[in-house]
């Protein structure tokens, strides 16, 4: 167990729709990764949140949006949803401040768009 | 941005025998190589890592080497077991300035062990 909560474990839902993923990270890990997986692809990094503030940007869509709140918990939102953002999608947290330092995964969110 | 490239993508080995996977990446800056093992629906977990001032690096069965100047780095895990069956995942990650700081990640490598 890596201590980072994901909810809900598996979503279906159709397209244009909305949703959205939550993440607890590791207790006193102040860093919020958001990462995508798609089938056969390699993880790809989405945002990045420290304590509240935006730190890193990847290649994540306009139609997505992220944030941290004050106890330190982190939405993904997902909008106007398409076919293709159907993926597993994983929060993960760090404790260093300096560099990413070790990750610490959840078990991942599985979306699928119908 | 950092590309990171992982091969192969698949590896299938018998119990005992040697396993490497390579991964080379783009950014001559980039310090900081970690990888990371995803067990079937799991989140991927850290393994081994190693930092750009240092060549080679050994925990147990597993150990990892990096080439700067040839920008690759790879994976071997000797005496392989059925357990190490995973999809593993190679990343790069480059100094803490804009646009470097999250951890880029190769395509992963499906390695199944045969008793």
């Amino acid at each position: 167990d890596s201590g980072v909560t994901q909810t809900p474990k598996h979503l279906i839902t159709a397209t244009g729709q909305r949703v959205t993923l939550r993440c607890s990270p590791r207790s006193g890990d102040l860093s919020v990764y958001w990462y995508q997986q798609s089938l056969d692809q390699g993880l790809q990094f989405l945002i990045q949140y420290y304590n509240g503030e935006e730190r890193a940007k990847g290649n994540i869509l306009e139609r997505f949006s992220a944030q941290q709140f004050p106890d330190l918990h982190s939405e993904l939102n997902l909008s106007s949803l398409e076919l293709g953002d159907s993926a597993l999608y994983f929060c993960a947290s760090s404790s260093t401040t300096l560099g990413t330092g070790e990750l610490f995964f959840g078990e991942g969110s599985r979306l699928t768009v119908l | 941005g950092e590309n990171v490239e992982q091969h192969p993508s698949t590896l299938s080995v018998q119990e005992g025998d040697s396993a490497v996977i390579k991964c080379t990446y783009s950014d001559s800056a980039s310090n900081y190589f970690p990888w990371y093992k995803q067990e079937l629906g799991k989140g991927p977990q850290l393994i081994i890592d190693i930092r750009s001032n240092v060549g080679e690096k050994k925990d147990q069965r597993i150990a990892v080497t990096l080439n700067k100047t040839a920008k690759h780095f790879s994976l071997h895990i000797t005496e392989t077991q059925p357990e190490d069956s995973a999809v593993y995942f190679c990343a790069a990650e480059g100094p803490r300035d804009t646009g470097r700081r999250a951890l880029t990640f190769g395509s992963g490598t499906r390695l199944q062990v045969q008793p």
